[in-house]
């Protein structure tokens, strides 16, 4: 069965500092890995899926198949970072997204 | 701005009486997805329609049940609301050959 784990439900990190987001899945197949956002009062809204290898907003997220880990960094946090941040999990070719239970960051001025 | 609207907002439901939340969409996407989000939780996949094909997940409760009379339009029906059905209930759509959800703001659901 899939699981999605985000083991930390509230992050804070100071403006400037690096920050990184964890997440490790559980999947008997191949996935796609996606982190997802929903800044205040905003609706949910993809942020970066692994198999674009972009950097959007200067986080990246690098798939790890041997620790089944999809972690999303960036080197120095903004306040307009402050928002929840939900890993997910969706099977090759499949619709369906599993969420894991969201991180909740907070960056301090 | 195309995009995903779920009407209303907030509803407030009695127990056991049967509600209705609406979805609709201008992206003319062809999949629709309603997710369930409780408090401090993962939202969580009810069904998804692919097209007109309906896609019940295997935990879904057989209480909720969903229309799709055109592409635009998608509805959540749950027929008689317990406490525990207390949610966010969001809808998202999603392209044919995209992986990308585009969400709406939910509709949060009061039973009492």
């Amino acid at each position: 069965a899939q699981r999605v784990t985000q083991p930390e439900k509230l992050l804070s990190v100071f403006k400037g500092a690096p920050v990184e987001l964890k997440c490790n899945y559980s999947y008997s197949g191949s996935p796609e890995l996606f982190w997802y956002v929903q800044y205040s009062r905003q609706r949910l809204q993809l942020l970066l899926r692994h198999i674009s290898r972009e950097s959007i907003k200067g986080f990246t997220a690098d798939l790890n198949k041997g620790e089944t880990s999809f972690h999303l960094k960036k080197p120095f946090a903004q306040e307009e970072d402050s928002a929840m941040y939900y890993c997910a999990l969706s099977g090759a070719g499949a619709n369906n997204l599993f969420f894991g239970t969201g991180t909740r960051l907070t960056v301090i001025p | 701005d195309a995009m995903v609207i779920q009407n209303p907002r907030y509803q407030v439901t009695q127990f056991g009486k049967p509600v209705t939340l609406s979805c609709s969409q201008t992206l003319n996407h062809n999949v629709m997805y309603w997710y369930q989000q409780k408090s401090s939780q993962a939202p969580k996949l009810l069904f998804h329609y692919y097209d007109k094909d309906f896609n019940n997940e295997a935990d879904t409760p057989d209480n909720f049940q969903s229309r799709r009379p055109n592409t635009s339009f998608c509805f959540l029906d749950i027929r008689s609301p317990g406490l525990g059905d207390a949610a966010m209930y969001l809808c998202a759509t999603s392209g044919r050959v995209s992986y990308e959800q585009y969400f709406g703001p939910g509709t949060r659901l009061t039973v009492t």
